[in-house]
């Protein structure tokens, strides 16, 4: 069975750090690229950060680029992400989402969308 | 930044009837960067729809996509009970990489 399974959320003081992990199984984790993508209480999503399948390229949104880096093992089918000077506004749930194969059929093509994801972990910065 | 505007806010429909649920960009978007995904209350999102029209795996074919350029629907040809959720579009582009619109609500009548 294809799965991911985050951990690592909890409580932390604002300007603390956390690392969070994500664990794949069930597919060949070192071929996909994979996001974090997150959503505050209440909200809708918000994507975080994207590493190729090599880890060589990195994206970030604006407001988490500078405190977290994403990071992958291969080896232990695993991606990271760590997350330095929390705020209060990243509070939320923490998805890690597998980017799905490209391709094409029938004259359309189709890529960067999200077909697996965890089922998240909670991360609070609340003092 | 493409922003991606979703409507009607909530759509409150009965089991059976027909949804159709509009996704707007701000600017032209690549059809074969569009998704739709559902997601129900303490759930994780799940793909529906890839490249616009694509149905995911094991994604009944009462859901569809369709559009282009800056509009994009997403049909529910007649609702099952399971179907009352929230719905978001999803594109790539420049910067930020990847940006949801911000859902439509599937409420039951």
């Amino acid at each position: 069975e294809v799965q991911l399974v985050e951990s690592g959320g909890g409580l932390v003081q604002p300007g603390g750090s956390l690392r969070l992990s994500c664990a794949a199984s069930g597919f060949t984790f070192s071929s996909y690229e994979m996001n974090w993508v997150r959503q505050a209480p209440g909200k809708g999503l918000e994507w975080v950060s994207y590493i190729s399948s090599s880890g060589s390229t990195i994206y970030y949104a604006d407001s988490v680029k500078g405190r977290f880096t994403i990071s992958r093992d291969n080896a232990k089918n695993s991606l990271y992400l760590q997350m330095n000077s929390l705020r209060a506004e990243d509070t939320a749930v923490y998805y890690c989402a597998r980017v799905g194969a490209p391709g094409c059929s029938g004259g359309s093509c189709y890529y960067y969308y999200m077909d697996v994801w965890g089922k998240g972990t909670t991360v609070t910065v609340s003092s | 930044e493409i922003v991606l505007t979703q409507s009607p806010g909530t759509l409150s429909l009965s089991p059976g009837e027909r949804a159709t649920l509009s996704c707007r960009a701000s600017q032209s978007v690549s059809s074969s960067y569009l998704a739709w995904y559902q997601q129900k209350p303490g759930q994780a999102p799940r793909l529906l729809i890839y490249g616009a029209s694509s149905r995911a795996t094991g994604i009944p074919d009462r859901f569809s996509g369709s559009g282009s350029g800056t509009d994009f629907t997403l049909t529910i040809s007649r609702l099952e009970p399971e179907d009352f959720a929230v719905y978001y579009c999803q594109q790539y582009g420049s910067s930020p990489r990847w940006t949801f619109g911000q859902g439509t609500k599937v409420e039951i009548k």
